[in-house]
């Protein structure tokens, strides 16, 4: 019932893009999308629902494929302050309030 | 504004010992959850709360018990530590009384069970 996300870690330099992926077994009602510093508690980035938009924050954006069960995050000409481990939460249609998390995709972005 | 905090920040337990995390809220949330995160596992729901009074089981249950008298606080108690309960626990909570919201994380407690 976990979604799946990969790739499981990138390094990428700084500028550079990266594209990040949760799959899900089950037909979703939102996917949620955390950045995780070490040490430190997640924080948010964005939620995408089910018959919504793609959304965009900055030079992070994301999409869901409602068919696919699929979302992609994309940090298009990343910075130092991108790094972290991302995390996406499912809410799998008729959850009854529960979010189930990905294992995570850590993001190395080097100078 | 503080946000969400929990206490205590690092915890050692024997195996057997019982103990209660603490998790208070500010901003009025009606929905306040519980996670506990193991290395290469991500964030596990282990139970959550809709609002006060009201509270339910998430994904790994066993051996954790909540309360929700108030809609600032939940407490988890850990009834007969294990080793296996070693992990960093999360409280989070949101507007609204389900997960579709954002969530509001706590710094986390860092429990070792020996």
């Amino acid at each position: 019932q976990q979604p799946v996300q990969s790739p499981q870690a990138v390094i990428l330099r700084e500028g550079e893009d990266a594209v990040i992926n949760c799959s899900s077994s089950k037909a979703l009602y939102s996917v949620h999308w955390y950045r995780q510093k070490h040490g430190e508690a997640p924080v948010f980035l964005m939620i995408l629902l089910k018959g919504g938009e793609q959304k965009g924050h900055e030079k992070i954006s994301a999409s869901f494929n409602e068919k696919k069960q699929q979302s992609s995050l994309y940090l298009t000409a990343s910075q130092l302050s991108y790094s972290g481990t991302y995390f996406c939460g499912t809410e799998i249609s008729n959850s009854n309030y529960q979010l189930i998390w990905g294992a995570g995709t850590k993001l190395i972005i080097k100078p | 504004n503080a946000g969400v905090t929990q206490t205590p920040k690092f915890q050692v337990l024997k195996t057997g010992q019982s103990m209660t995390l603490q998790c208070a809220q500010d901003m009025n949330h009606e929905y306040m959850s519980w996670y506990r995160q193991d290395p290469g596992m991500g964030l596990r729901l282990i139970h959550y709360s809709v609002g006060a009074g009201i509270t339910d089981q998430g994904e790994v249950p066993n051996g954790y018990n909540v309360s929700r008298s108030t809609t600032e606080d939940f407490p988890l108690r850990l009834l007969s530590a294990a080793p296996s309960q070693t992990s960093v626990y999360f409280c989070a909570s949101s507007y609204g009384g389900r997960a579709q919201e954002t969530q509001y994380f706590g710094p986390g407690t860092r429990l070792l069970v020996l």
